[in-house]
């Protein structure tokens, strides 16, 4: 079971438009919608952004959103704000009871 | 609303067991709809699933971590808890307990989050 892979980094202008990525596997992302997405600031937690691919939890902005290509997953964040600098992490079902966290990116707000 | 909260040491010899424990308040942890987990994260890296448990005992736990973890509950003090046997270095991190919607595949509460040394 190998962590999911993410670019380290993503940068932005506020306004702009970014997309993380997460590449798993066919056993884990390619097989399931069960790909969330959480942002984790500075010595917090992480928060649920997104859910099964591209649901999103009451109360996170529309500007987040998700999607799945293959053994491919992606979050979109629209109309950047400096509120979203933090790090970001996608997360799979990898079959068997078992879930599998991605590396991290790191969202920088220019 | 539903809060979780990490209690346990923060400093652990090598070779010995870390132990944690997780405080469900605001929820019942008997719930049929939700299973419950920890996930940590060393300083500076990411996060790492380390295994979940459902409130009739049923353990489900990280292959790469399976043989040193133990994850047991107790519904009648709403508690869930984490052992980890034979640690070293390694095994420093921010320890998280969460909450799993299973069926949706995701961690939608999680607790602030403790500190756990492992040094000499």
């Amino acid at each position: 079971q190998s962590a999911l892979t993410q670019p380290a980094s993503v940068s932005g202008s506020p306004g702009q438009s970014i997309t993380i990525s997460c590449t798993g596997t066919s056993s884990d992302v390619g097989s399931y919608n069960l790909v969330s997405w959480y942002q984790q600031h500075p010595g917090k937690a992480p928060k649920l952004m997104i859910y099964e691919v591209s649901k999103r939890p009451s109360g996170v902005s529309n500007r987040f959103s998700g999607s799945k290509s293959g053994n491919t997953a992606s979050l979109t964040i629209s109309g950047l704000q400096a509120e979203d600098e933090a790090d970001y992490y996608c997360c799979s079902y990898a079959g068997s009871s078992t879930w599998v966290f991605g590396t991290g990116t790191k969202v920088t707000v220019l | 609303q539903l809060q979780l909260q990490e209690s346990g040491p923060g400093l652990v010899k090598p070779s010995e067991t870390l132990s944690l424990t997780c405080t469900v308040s605001g929820g019942s942890i008997s719930s049929s709809s939700y299973y419950w987990g920890w996930i940590r994260q060393p300083p500076g890296k990411g996060l790492e699933w380390i295994g979940s448990i459902y409130y009739s005992g049923s353990t489900y736990y990280n292959p790469s971590l399976k043989s040193r973890v133990t994850i047991s509950v107790d519904t009648s003090k709403n508690q869930f808890s984490l052992k980890l046997s034979s640690v070293t270095a390694a095994d420093t991190a921010v320890y998280y307990c969460a909450r799993l919607f299973w069926v949706s595949g995701r961690f939608d509460y999680w607790g602030q989050g403790t500190l756990v040394t492992v040094s000499s």
